[in-house]
């Protein structure tokens, strides 16, 4: 089975600009979460998406918004970057159930200038 | 708030050495405890999990965790590590109810000299 995997890799932004990043999940997983990971906060959760829906959602400022298709791939915008947003992006799929392990994808570096 | 704490932010061990990481969690209900280990530039993989049960989980590369409830607390261990060990350790929990929000610790460095 394939992994998690994300697109891009690398990003580099200027501050005001937007970004969408993608993720396809584990095929057959339903659930979609999202985490920002930066060296002074560590890993923080940003939102879930399951089966189109959004059913968690982190502390972070509305920029930061998603949504899930019916594939279950997903994607991530940021609108209006700040020189904070510079951060590694990992989405992580599951079944969606309880007792469900979140597998991670490699990750989207973000470089915010 | 949920929150987890890794007490240890940089461990450094000769290989053969015992290593146990430190754990603990706020949250008082049901949880789902995990591991995940990120080894230099590769993403987060995870080690072994807690669900229910035995409170004493095996994972990979020799790796265990005990889940002490009184203590809100799920320790990493191993035995005897080895440079290949050489890794960033996060303990992480979620709520038993479906919900898949992950709250991390803020990570173990692990640096193991040859």
């Amino acid at each position: 089975k394939a992994g998690v995997t994300q697109t891009p890799r690398y990003l580099i932004k200027t501050r005001g600009q937007q970004v969408t990043l993608s993720c396809s999940p584990i095929s057959g997983h339903r659930s979609v979460s999202w985490y920002q990971q930066t060296p002074g906060q560590g890993l923080q959760f940003l939102f879930e998406y399951f089966s189109e829906t959004q059913r968690n959602k982190g502390n972070f400022p509305g920029r930061f918004s998603g949504r899930q298709f019916s594939n279950s791939r997903s994607e991530m915008n940021v609108s209006t970057l700040e020189l904070g947003d510079s951060a590694l992006y990992l989405c992580a799929s599951s079944a969606g159930t309880d007792q469900e392990t979140q597998y991670f994808g490699p990750g989207t570096r973000l470089l915010v200038l | 708030a949920q929150s987890v704490s890794q007490h240890n932010h940089h461990v450094i061990l000769s290989e053969a050495a015992s290593l146990e990481l430190g754990c603990n969690y706020s949250y008082g209900g049901t949880v789902n405890l995990f591991w995940y280990v990120q080894y230099p530039g590769q993403h987060l993989q995870l080690l072994l999990k807690y669900f229910s049960g035995d409170p004493l989980v095996k994972g990979i590369k020799g790796f265990e965790a005990e889940f002490i409830k009184s203590k809100f607390s799920f320790n990493l261990r191993k035995p005897s590590v080895q440079w290949s060990d050489t890794a960033e350790y996060f303990c992480a929990v979620n709520k038993g109810w479906g919900a898949q929000k992950l709250v991390f610790g803020q990570g173990t460095r692990l640096t193991i000299n040859p």
